[in-house]
């Protein structure tokens, strides 16, 4: 069975650092592309980036508002994708869902596999 | 960015009855090479995850209802559920995966009339 588990998330205070992981089971992670996305309380979805598999480069892709702030990596010994956040401020407050896109030959990201979700609070 | 429209923003629809989803991009999302649109349809009901319902704009995703179905290309996109079923009431999204930033539509809430 196909699972995506987010862990680390909770309460932090603005200008702080928290990392967030997603442990894959169920599929071949090595070959898929992991992304992020986040949903605010009440709000839409937002994609925060995402990070091809190693054979397609690894190249890492973010949303301009966390762009220079947070970093995806993975370690696909361990079948873990990781979500770096730094300079954390209240906006950035959200439910974050990692997700998980099939290799496709354009390279297209269409999220197949969602984890459950991981809130962040942002606050003094 | 690509900009996706969605329309409208609430639906009530009685049992049984068919719902319809638009969703307009700000640019083609055709890619001509492989003529696919680059745009997903997911559902998404009050403390879960978005789900998974149409690819590449009218593929239905495995396990997906045959009640649900997507069309359109270049610009415009439908959702269709063609019999309203109680476990449908959801907030729908569109989605682009064309080009980043990948964005979404505002959501549609759909709801029993």
């Amino acid at each position: 069975e196909v699972q995506l588990v987010e862990s680390g998330g909770g309460l932090v205070q603005p200008g702080r650092s928290l990392r967030l992981s997603c442990t894959a089971f169920g599929f071949t992670f090595g070959d898929y592309i992991m992304s992020w996305f986040r949903q605010a309380p009440g709000k839409g979805l937002e994609w925060v980036g995402f990070m091809r598999s190693k054979t397609s480069g690894g190249a890492t892709h973010y949303g301009a508002s966390v762009n220079g702030r947070f970093t995806i990596s993975r370690d696909d010994s361990k079948n873990i994708a990781y979500l770096q956040m730094s300079s954390l401020k209240t906006d950035d407050s959200a439910v974050y869902y990692c997700t998980a896109s099939p290799p496709d030959p354009t390279g297209a990201a269409h999220p197949v596999y969602w984890g459950q979700g991981s809130l962040v609070t942002v606050s003094s | 960015d690509i900009v996706m429209t969605q329309s409208p923003d609430s639906l009530a629809v009685s049992l049984g009855e068919r719902a319809t989803i638009n969703c307009k991009s700000s640019q083609s999302i055709l890619y001509n090479s492989n003529n696919k649109n680059y745009l997903g349809w997911y559902q998404q009901k009050p403390g879960q995850p978005p789900k998974l319902l149409i690819y590449w704009a009218s593929t239905r995703e495995s396990g997906v209802p045959d009640r649900f179905s997507g069309s359109g290309s270049g610009t415009d996109f439908t959702l269709t559920i063609s019999s309203l079923q109680a476990e449908d009431v959801a907030v729908y999204y569109c989605h682009q995966y064309y080009t980043v930033p990948l964005t979404f539509g505002g959501g549609t809430k759909v709801e029993i009339k």
